[in-house]
């Protein structure tokens, strides 16, 4: 069982937006703002979407957006697009003993 | 650019020790911030953290795989070594190596995985 808690699967149509929530406690989440999100598509490795809750790296489209309320990250994406189908996970700082814990992952379907 | 490459056994039998080497380019791990994390993900299952090392040689653990997990770096050479005891079944996993910053505690750059097995 994976420490950070995201939803299996979220789908959404072409041009819609899409939330995948991850929950944690305040001891990982809700204490610190080092939350990530990574995009995994099949067979590949993954690429960070976005770090520190809501900063995209250079190269990521603005479509994606990160924020944090509470205990609870969420990933938001824009006009969805067909390439956006992947598995999202999200990572936190869970302080200095566990220090990082990823979520059990999101299978975003576009329909 | 920043890339890394894990390198190791495909296969290993159960109770062996697993050593994974991650070598790398385009960054140094003598430079201050700089890291290097390893994280594994069983077929079809999610990703989980294993260790870090840091430039200062500062090491951080998996609490449940701690005492089966050691991370070491030699900075002449660009690599970063994984070793992990007592290989069980449940440890066929991809495990990947991945470029870390400390003052954002994110991964940025991946290698492309290796698939280790673990079976008699």
């Amino acid at each position: 069982q994976s420490a950070l808690t995201q939803p299996a699967s979220v789908s959404g149509s072409p041009g819609q937006s899409i939330t995948i929530s991850c929950t944690g406690t305040s001891s990982d989440v809700g204490g610190y703002n080092y939350v990530s999100w990574y995009q995994q598509h099949p067979g590949k490795a993954p690429k960070l979407m976005i770090y520190d809750v809501s900063k995209r790296p250079s190269g990521v489209s603005n479509r994606f957006s990160g924020s944090k309320s509470g205990n609870t990250a969420s990933l938001t994406i824009s006009g969805l697009q067909a390439e956006d189908e992947a598995d999202y996970y999200c990572c936190s700082y869970a302080g200095s003993s566990t220090f990082v814990v990823f979520g059990g992952g999101t299978k975003l379907t576009v329909l | 650019q920043i890339t890394l490459k894990e390198s190791g056994p495909t296969l290993v039998k159960p109770t062996q020790t697993l050593t994974l080497t991650c070598t790398f380019s385009g960054f140094s791990l003598s430079t201050s911030g700089v890291g290097v994390g390893w994280i594994r993900q069983p077929p079809g299952k999610a990703l989980e953290w294993l260790a870090l090392i840091y430039w200062n040689d500062d090491k951080r653990y998996s609490p449940s795989l701690k005492s089966r997990l050691t991370i070491t770096k030699d900075t002449s050479k660009n690599q970063v070594v994984l070793t992990m005891t007592n290989m069980d079944p449940v440890d066929t996993a991809t495990y990947y190596c991945a470029h870390s910053r400390l003052r954002t505690l994110d991964f940025d750059y991946w290698g492309q995985g290796t698939l280790v097995t673990v079976s008699s």
